[in-house]
């Protein structure tokens, strides 16, 4: 089974300051088609997830450019370039190369 | 638009079974590229990925350790998809959520809560 592995646990930020979200794998997800299957999502509190990034570096329909992953193989990383109040929550990578396995969580409050 | 619409609140006893729906709408739900998986996320806790279904040729996959409690189906006519959980215990108190998988998680129900509690 594919282990995900997402540091920190939780994340202090002040608005219009930078944050970064490590993601690692415990196997590649570049799949054989090219494209590699990791997927980043935000749950903000009594609401269920809404996706974010999908195949590492694309972002969803409506989702700000201050969002943008990156990353290759087995390490990912979620940035937001300025941090705003309603990007609290908890933010937790995904892989879908072999079943599907979310990484632990990261908490992210201002 | 594209939405998931999940059943009620359930409450249950332990060693029941619990049967969740989760009614698709606003995209083809028998189109190939299109499977459902269900997620559920206990108090407090994080994410937990339970298995998939896909509409198209009614395929399957289980966690692993839930393999022998969940089955998980759907109805193409009224482009519903099911998960039934079966010997209820305490700790299967959850939110359970259905989720279009074209790959990864695009499209998300609202949650339906299941608390098991003699």
């Amino acid at each position: 089974d594919i282990v995900m592995t997402q540091t920190p646990l939780s994340l202090s930020v002040t608005p219009g300051q930078p944050a970064s979200i490590s993601c690692k794998s415990s196997q590649s997800l570049l799949h054989s088609d090219g494209k590699t299957y990791l997927y980043w999502y935000l749950q903000k509190p009594g609401q269920p997830p809404q996706l974010l990034i999908y195949e590492a570096s694309n972002r969803f329909s409506g989702v700000p450019e201050r969002f943008s992953g990156s990353g290759s193989e087995t390490d990912f990383t979620l940035k937001i370039s300025r941090v705003e109040a309603e990007d609290v929550g908890v933010y937790y990578c995904l892989q879908s190369i072999q079943l599907r396995t979310f990484g632990g969580g990261t908490r992210v409050e201002i | 638009q594209v939405q998931l619409v999940q059943s009620g609140a359930e409450v249950k006893k332990p060693g029941a079974s619990v049967k969740v729906s989760c009614k698709a709408s606003g995209y083809s739900f028998t189109s190939y590229g299109f499977g459902i998986s269900w997620v559920r996320q206990a108090p407090g806790q994080g994410l937990e990925w339970m298995g998939w279904t896909i509409p198209y040729n009614s395929d399957t996959k289980y966690a692993q350790n839930l393999q022998g409690r969940v089955i998980m189906t759907t109805d193409t006519s009224t482009s519903t998809a099911y998960m039934e959980l079966r010997s209820l215990r305490s700790d299967d108190t959850a939110v359970y959520y259905c989720a279009r998988d074209p790959g990864g998680f695009d499209i998300w129900g609202q949650g339906t809560m299941v608390t098991v509690s003699s």
